[in-house]
């Protein structure tokens, strides 16, 4: 019964390869997100998305390219991974209640090495 | 543009001892609060939010907070730590209406001793 789950859980990989995460939940919420933490615990909105719509895209590199094939449903494809982008990435997601945003919850987290 | 800023990054605290983390923030508008625990090699859990309505907000565990304008701050409290406690904690406020977009504070990290 895992309400945001993540796939994989750890990920090292070359640089210069391409790779994904995918991220599913399962409490019929419409907006969907990507975090960033890095070495240091420092948490970043990457990008959120709203029944399918891009409606936040902070200052990341375009190789980063969030898909959201359904609303349950929120991919991150990297292309040409690169050291720096090395950290753990949380997939979140929330409802909107009477026309707010509620709170966001998060999955367990995809930890990617990039050697 | 909103801020967290979490003081101390690091905390130790003896068991059974008062907890006390810190978090003040910056925003130009009424701020919807939250207070996240992450465990080792887990997510985030929500402890508690403020969205505007009781002052002091009770979450799980145990925990709770306080809202005082005036100080723009709202710290994350517990009477009494267990070993279970300790975690990396996170400040949190939202940009704009509800919890759209998070800015986090930079985590405290919480130690119980024996």
């Amino acid at each position: 019964d895992t309400a945001v789950s993540q796939t994989p859980k750890y990920l090292v990989t070359q640089m210069g390869n391409d790779k994904s995460i995918k991220c599913e939940q399962n409490l019929g919420h419409d907006t969907m997100y990507w975090y960033k933490q890095d070495s240091k615990k420092f948490l970043k909105i990457m990008f959120s998305y709203n029944n399918k719509e891009l409606i936040i895209n902070e200052t990341v590199p375009n190789r980063f390219s969030p898909k959201s094939p359904d609303k349950a449903h929120l991919n991150l494809h990297i292309n040409s991974l690169e050291l720096g982008d090395s950290a753990v990435y949380f997939c979140a997601s929330s409802a909107r209640l009477a026309g707010v945003t509620d709170t966001q919850y998060f999955g367990p987290g995809t930890r990617l090495t990039v050697l | 543009a909103q801020s967290v800023t979490q003081l101390g990054s690091h905390v130790s605290v003896s068991e059974g001892a008062l907890v006390l983390l810190r978090c003040n923030y910056s925003s130009s508008v009424p701020p919807y609060l939250f207070w996240y625990v992450q465990y080792p090699n887990q997510g985030l859990q929500l402890l508690l939010k403020y969205t505007s309505a009781a002052t002091l907000v009770k979450g799980i565990n145990g925990f709770e907070a306080e809202f005082k304008k005036s100080e723009t701050s709202f710290h994350l409290t517990k009477p009494s730590a267990h070993m279970s406690d300790a975690a990396e904690y996170f400040c949190a406020v939202s940009e704009g209406q509800g919890a759209q977009k998070l800015v986090f504070g930079q985590g405290t990290r919480l130690t119980i001793n024996p």
